[in-house]
């Protein structure tokens, strides 16, 4: 089956700073990926779709500036958190879209010091 | 807005019974998908089954069975023969014509040995 991978799967970060999360799609070329956030004990939120060679589009209420998407190629999508906060402290999941199915990555625990 | 409605936060079976688990959901899509999936303690989310709206026939994947009633817009998951590598959140999910999934709120299923 199609594999989906984070990188990195946990990190901390002071508050203030950036941090980047990678999602690839191993084995298959991916024109939209999702990302998603996950509160403990909660759902999956979706935050904005991806498209390759496009802008990203937001969730009603996601700040796309403080949530950078970059889709360079068919197989890689990045979240950038910047001038992160404590709020932030989240578990980012996302997701590769291939002919109705989404595959999902094995997600990043984001924890903002 | 489409909307997908999990009204069982919790629930427990006894390890070889059997378990159905209730969703419910809204859209006035006419053609759309469902799926169940499972997310275990690792937070990676696991595609369970998936039903295709124009498909009368009700979806099976060895012991996970949906039920789909298309007119009720209801679509509930039978596993059979519990097992205590079943024990997950379960959510159900609804993909819309953007390609984009939105989940239940899930349901925590215990197996008890």
């Amino acid at each position: 089956g199609a594999v989906v991978s984070q990188h990195p799967s946990r990190v901390i970060c002071k508050s203030g700073t950036s941090v980047k999360i990678e999602c690839r799609s191993l084995d298959f070329q991916a024109t939209t990926m999702f990302w998603y956030r996950q509160f403990p004990k909660q759902s999956l939120m979706l935050m904005a779709t991806s498209n390759e060679g496009s802008k990203a589009t937001y969730e009603q209420g996601v700040e796309k500036d403080k949530f950078l998407i970059n889709h360079a190629s068919l197989t890689l999508s990045t979240l950038t958190v910047t001038s992160a906060h404590p709020e932030d402290s989240s578990f980012y999941i996302c997701s590769a879209a291939q002919v109705y199915e989404q595959y999902f990555g094995p997600g990043t625990r984001l924890t903002v010091t | 807005a489409q909307t997908v409605t999990q009204s069982q936060p919790e629930m427990s079976v006894q390890e070889a019974e059997t378990v159905t688990l209730s969703c419910t959901y809204d859209t006035s899509e006419s053609d759309y998908y469902l799926f169940w999936y499972k997310q275990p303690p690792s937070r990676q989310m696991i595609l369970v089954i998936r039903q295709e709206a124009y498909k009368q026939q009700n979806a099976t994947e060895n012991r996970f069975s949906v039920n789909f009633q298309k007119a009720a817009k209801s679509f509930s998951l039978k596993i059979s023969d519990s097992q205590l590598g079943d024990a997950a959140m379960y959510f159900c999910a609804h993909l819309n014509r953007d390609d984009k999934i939105i989940f239940g709120k899930g349901t925590r299923l215990h197996i008890l040995p």
